[in-house]
């Protein structure tokens, strides 16, 4: 079953510090994974996706086969960055497209 | 950039009545979209995935007869709340999927709405 797997509700760092966003998958196939943001009181955003090897706000996140991982990385954190963050999933399951999310972390970054 | 619109943005609706929330593609045609349901503080849980011209796929322990999708056309699709219930109240959010890139490999995105705060009293 497509599962996305975001071990930490909450995440406080200090501003400057590196930062990283733990997800891990199972899927059966070849997903996509995504990170989408929302800051507070904005609709969700995409921040990245690992098809496009981007960096987007200083962040990266590296697909990881072997460890069916998509860690969110910023080398300095930002005091805005502080945001809800979910790891994504797509691909299909019993015949559907499913698009199916992470629980989200809540990074804080602290002054 | 691509914007998807729900409408509408906050809703009061007595308790057995229905509601109609309505999530549109602006600028591209969709032919996927999803709801999804999210409470305070917790994630966004997918209810269905609702694809132009057919029934929606509905996730397990979600009731088809009580959440009624409609996506009649490339750039609407419609979530209706039957004889809501109090314990209905929560924010509810679309989003629609729009194909980027050619074959073999299109890499899917979706682009989410503003959501919609339902209150059923």
């Amino acid at each position: 079953a497509q599962r996305v797997t975001q071990p930490e509700k909450l995440l406080s760092v200090f501003k400057g510090a590196p930062v990283e966003l733990k997800c891990n998958y199972s899927y059966s196939g070849s997903p996509e994974l995504f990170w989408y943001v929302q800051y507070s009181r904005q609709r969700l955003q995409l921040l990245l996706r690992h098809i496009s090897r981007e960096s987007i706000k200083g962040f990266t996140a590296d697909l990881n086969k072997g460890e069916t991982s998509f860690h969110l990385k910023k080398p300095f954190a930002q005091e805005e960055d502080s945001a809800m963050y979910y790891c994504a999933l797509s691909g299909v399951s019993s015949g559907t497209y499913k698009y199916i999310f992470g629980t989200g972390t809540r990074l804080k970054v602290l002054a | 950039g691509a914007v998807v619109s729900q409408h509408p943005s906050w809703v009061i609706c007595k308790s057995g009545t229905s509601v109609k929330i309505e999530c549109r593609s602006l600028d591209f045609q969709a032919t996927t979209m999803f709801w999804y349901r999210q409470f305070p503080k917790q994630s966004l849980m997918l209810m269905a995935t609702s694809n132009e011209g057919s029934k929606a796929t509905y996730e397990q322990g979600v009731e088809k007869d009580k959440f009624l999708i409609n996506h009649a056309s490339l750039t609407l699709s419609t979530l209706t709340v039957t004889s809501a219930h109090p314990e209905d109240s929560s924010f509810y959010i679309c989003s629609a999927k729009k194909p980027q890139g050619s074959p073999p490999y299109s890499g899917n995105t979706i682009y989410f709405g503003e959501g919609s705060w339902l209150t059923v009293v």
